[in-house]
């Protein structure tokens, strides 16, 4: 059975600063997604990572992939307030349709 | 180019009750998602179609949940009967494929079971 794990699942952190959210997950996986959900509203998709060693970002944002460990992380550079929101990985099975979605980190930028 | 289109927005009703929701994805996108949002978690996939069949509903209440995509094209998710542990937001979601694609999510449709 598909796992997947976010740390941490709360984060209040000081603008300008430099952090990571963590996703594992449990067994082979070929495509692992990131989105944006904020209060009350849809979920925004970030990126797609499709392949072992795959790297991208958006503005603040850098999503990379480690297929072998496991593990996708999202890096955030110098943090801003509009950047709060929760942050959802998610994960598809190898060779399945079956998506699964981390619990969400749910991110605080103080001012 | 319009995005995932949900209704209604809100719906509240009482539990033993029945209630639908309907969705229309974004032209062109063969895969359409429901999922099931309960507060403070992630959303949970409930039925997954390609075109107007079914790819996954493993994780579906059958005995109360029921979807279906006539045409390929606009989805309905009905519930019947409600119970309080439905109170939840459902989302649908549509990708141009099954593989690689990005999901779009519409904005939901948040219900309330009293």
């Amino acid at each position: 059975e598909l796992k997947v794990e976010q740390n941490p699942l709360f984060l209040s952190m000081q603008e300008g600063k430099n952090y990571t959210i963590y996703c594992n997950y449990s067994t082979t996986s070929d495509r692992l997604y990131w989105y944006r959900q904020d209060p009350g509203k849809s979920l925004e998709s970030l990126f797609v990572l499709l392949s072992n060693g795959a790297v991208k970002q958006e503005g603040r944002l850098m999503a990379s992939l480690d297929t072998k460990a496991r593990l996708s992380t999202l890096h955030i550079t110098a943090a801003v307030h509009d950047l709060s929101a929760t942050y959802f990985c998610a994960v598809a099975l190898s060779g399945d349709d079956k998506i699964i979605f981390g619990k969400g980190t749910r991110l605080h930028i103080l001012p | 180019e319009a995005g995932v289109a949900q209704s209604p927005r809100y719906k509240i009703i009482e539990k033993r009750q029945s209630v639908a929701f309907w969705c229309n994805p974004i032209s062109g996108h063969a895969t359409l998602y429901w999922y099931q949002q309960i507060l403070g978690q992630g959303p949970k996939l409930l039925i997954q179609f390609q075109n107007n069949g079914v790819v996954d509903d493993s994780q579906l209440p059958k005995d109360r949940f029921s979807a279906e995509r006539l045409k390929g094209v606009d989805s309905t998710l009905k519930i019947q009967p409600a119970k309080l542990e439905d109170s939840a937001v459902y989302l649908c979601a549509s990708s141009k494929d099954r593989q690689q694609e990005t999901q779009y999510f519409g904005p939901g449709t948040r219900l309330l079971v009293l």
